[in-house]
């Protein structure tokens, strides 16, 4: 079946130290992979994605490169701010059905200090 | 340019007691979704729902139930509130084209039961 599995946090920082939140995933076919955020109060934003092997999605300073041989879509970013703090979700959905589900991970606490 | 609103924003219920929560979005998806977020255990699909008059149980239905009322909305309704259904509702439409899915979500639902 299809199921990711993202590290545990919860994640603290201190301003411009280097994030890395690792994610694997299951597949029973070929994956897009997805980043998500969710800020304090708000629901969930996209934040990256990549839809095949190779494929770096980025945005906002964050990475990430889809990983077929590790199965990984692991989540850089070379310099945080405070305002990064917020809680981010690795998700994958199946490319081969037309329902466009999500399958996510637990989620990952990322707080970073002035 | 609303995206997914969901209604209310907050709720109380007492033990027993019936809600139905709301959903329409405005991007003439196909798929809608109703997600729960608990801490811990990041978002866990409910019920969907892949085109209007269809709905499908998601990983966690029990005590729940879904309406399709149009290509637009998706509502969920607790017909007997338990404390354990505590938790922030999340819904979600997604787009699918050319083997690639994006999905949008709402501002969420923090349901207290009491």
């Amino acid at each position: 079946g299809n199921s990711v599995t993202q590290m545990e946090g919860p994640v603290t920082l201190s301003e411009e130290a280097f994030l890395t939140i690792n994610c694997t995933y299951t597949a029973t076919g070929y994956p897009s992979l997805f980043w998500y955020v969710q800020y304090p109060g708000e629901g969930l934003q996209l934040l990256l994605k990549a839809t095949k092997a190779d494929d770096k999605g980025s945005n906002k300073g964050f990475e990430a490169t889809y990983r077929k041989e590790t199965t990984s879509f692991h989540l850089e970013k070379g310099s945080v701010q405070v305002s990064d703090s917020a809680v981010y979700f690795c998700a994958l959905a199946d490319r081969g059905s037309t329902l466009g589900r999500l399958y996510f991970g637990r989620g990952t606490q990322l707080t970073v200090w002035p | 340019n609303a995206g997914v609103t969901q209604t209310p924003k907050f709720q109380v219920l007492k033990t027993g007691q019936s809600m139905t929560l709301q959903c329409a979005q405005d991007m003439n998806h196909n798929s809608m979704y109703w997600y729960r977020q608990d801490p811990g255990m990041g978002l866990r699909l409910i019920y969907y729902s892949a085109s209007e008059g269809t709905t499908d149980k998601g990983e966690v239905p029990n005590g729940y139930n879904v309406s399709r009322l149009n290509k637009r909305e998706f509502s969920l309704r607790l017909e007997s509130a338990a404390p354990s259904q505590t938790s922030v509702y999340f819904c979600a439409s997604s787009t699918f084209s050319k083997g690639d899915t994006e999905a949008f979500f709402g501002q969420g639902t923090r349901l207290t039961v009491v």
